[in-house]
């Protein structure tokens, strides 16, 4: 059983540019959440999806940043017009029951916009 | 508003010390506390986690030591070694919540 993929590992934008960070949970998951951490700093929460709904996005941006779990496919976390505060570590993980104490992280997306 | 305080931000021991790293929760609504290791290019791994009816929870060499009055915990690891070497984060949250609150890191270097 793989565990939480997450691609690409390292994503180099320049500002202005989209940057799309792909997950896919672990089998049997549909539940999504996608954790922000800024260096030096621990994760923080962004958004919670179950398949098809956006459940909680209390932590993401206001403007730029949204975040899809299609029927069929990978959870997308999108951001539009990038700028160099953007630049972080993208944290998926997923969990069977939809609790977060039972969610299982991927390796990251290391995004860097220049 | 950082709903975890985690200290110290890095730690350095010798192979065998043994590493104390502390944090501090504000929501006494929390009722589940977990440690991740978070080795460098790797995603964090859930360690250990504790709930507030029991003051120390150990699994293998780390130990949680809980502190509901003070609203407190820390993570020991025991016999450190260097393949220990790691951040560890501690969080924070509410059975059946939808995010956990993490503290900053503690990033943790074991001498050989």
């Amino acid at each position: 059983n793989a565990g939480v993929m997450q691609n690409p590992r390292h994503l180099v934008r320049r500002r202005g540019q989209e940057a799309r960070l792909r997950c896919s949970p672990m089998k049997g998951h549909s539940h999504v959440y996608w954790y922000r951490q800024l260096p030096e700093e621990g994760l923080k929460f962004m958004v919670y999806l179950q398949k098809e709904n956006i459940i909680d996005e209390s932590g993401m941006p206001k403007e730029r940043f949204s975040a899809e779990f299609p029927k069929e496919g990978p959870s997308i976390l999108r951001i539009q017009q990038v700028v160099r505060g953007d630049s972080a570590a993208y944290f998926c993980a997923s969990s069977p029951l939809g609790t977060a104490t039972e969610a299982f992280f991927g390796q990251g997306t290391r995004l860097t916009v220049v | 508003q950082q709903q975890v305080k985690q200290s110290p931000q890095s730690l350095i021991v010798q192979k065998g010390g043994i590493p104390i790293i502390n944090c501090a929760y504000e929501n006494t609504a929390f009722d589940y506390f977990p440690w991740y290791q978070q080795f460098p290019g790797k995603g964090p791994a859930l360690l250990i986690a504790i709930r507030p009816d029991v003051s120390e929870k150990k699994e293998g060499r780390f130990t949680i030591s809980f502190n509901k009055s003070a609203k407190q915990f820390s993570l020991h690891i025991m016999d450190s070694q260097p393949g220990d070497s790691a951040t560890y984060f501690c969080a924070a949250t509410l059975t059946g919540a939808n995010n956990l609150f993490f503290g900053t890191g503690t990033r943790l270097t074991v001498i050989p």
